[in-house]
């Protein structure tokens, strides 16, 4: 199984800070990371994939980028609705694997 | 609208069998792969099998091969997950989820159903 890792495991920050989150992966992996956000008693939302491509939907203060093991993920300008969880999550041959997840606080 | 509907969770013991069910709609049903993944309190979600479209291609995490198995029924637009060899670690909410992609590589999940919850305890 391909292996990821994320870190922090969790922060806080102010609004209106940028916020960024890595992930690495066990192997290379190309650009096939998406990332997630998961509220309390919610099922996770996908916000980018393939690394880098927005979600429909998506605000524009989410972005993605990197490839092969190294992937990071950035909130431009963090607002108070981006609380949550954040995860990482590979895809290769139907087979996934999640990073251990970004808890998100507001200070 | 997507509609993906677990049922078939529950209390057990271990060592003990369990079916999980997932009715779908809303969707082309056979044009999607299908994924479980399971989410145990106050944890991650955790990938445990996939199957493609056409249950060409059915893949599982390393925990549970052997005593898992995935299945889908196209006819009546159901995956199933059969469970057997239960353990204390097996314990979570299992939650049926809906690839944006047929099959392959898989691709990211687009819908997910509300879960179904799995107790292997004593």
């Amino acid at each position: 199984d391909i292996q990821m890792t994320q870190s922090p495991s969790s922060l806080s920050a102010s609004v209106g800070d940028r916020v960024t989150i890595t992930c690495q992966a066990s192997h290379d992996i190309g650009n096939h990371l998406n990332w997630y956000q998961q509220k309390p008693g919610k099922a996770p939302k996908v916000l980018i994939y393939d690394a880098s491509n927005f979600e429909a939907g998506v605000p524009s203060r989410f972005s993605g980028s990197g490839s092969g093991t190294d992937f990071t993920f950035t909130i431009s300008s963090l607002q108070p609705e981006d609380f949550g969880i954040y995860y990482c999550q590979q895809y290769d041959n139907l087979r996934f694997s999640f990073g251990q997840g970004t808890k998100l606080e507001l200070k | 609208e997507v509609q993906l509907v677990e049922s078939g969770g529950g209390l057990v013991q271990p060592g003990k069998s369990l079916r999980l069910s997932c009715a779908a709609s809303g969707f082309t049903f056979d044009d999607h792969a299908i994924h479980w993944v399971r989410q145990a309190p106050g944890k991650g979600p955790e990938w445990v099998s996939g199957i493609s479209w056409n249950s060409g291609r059915i893949t599982y995490v390393d925990s549970v091969m052997g005593r898992f198995t995935i299945s889908r029924d196209n006819a009546k637009n159901t995956v199933y997950l059969q469970m057997k060899s239960l353990r204390a670690d097996d314990t979570a909410m299992y939650y049926c989820a809906k690839d944006r992609a047929a099959g392959g590589d898989g691709w990211y999940v687009d819908h997910w159903g509300r879960g179904t919850l799995v107790i292997v305890s004593s």
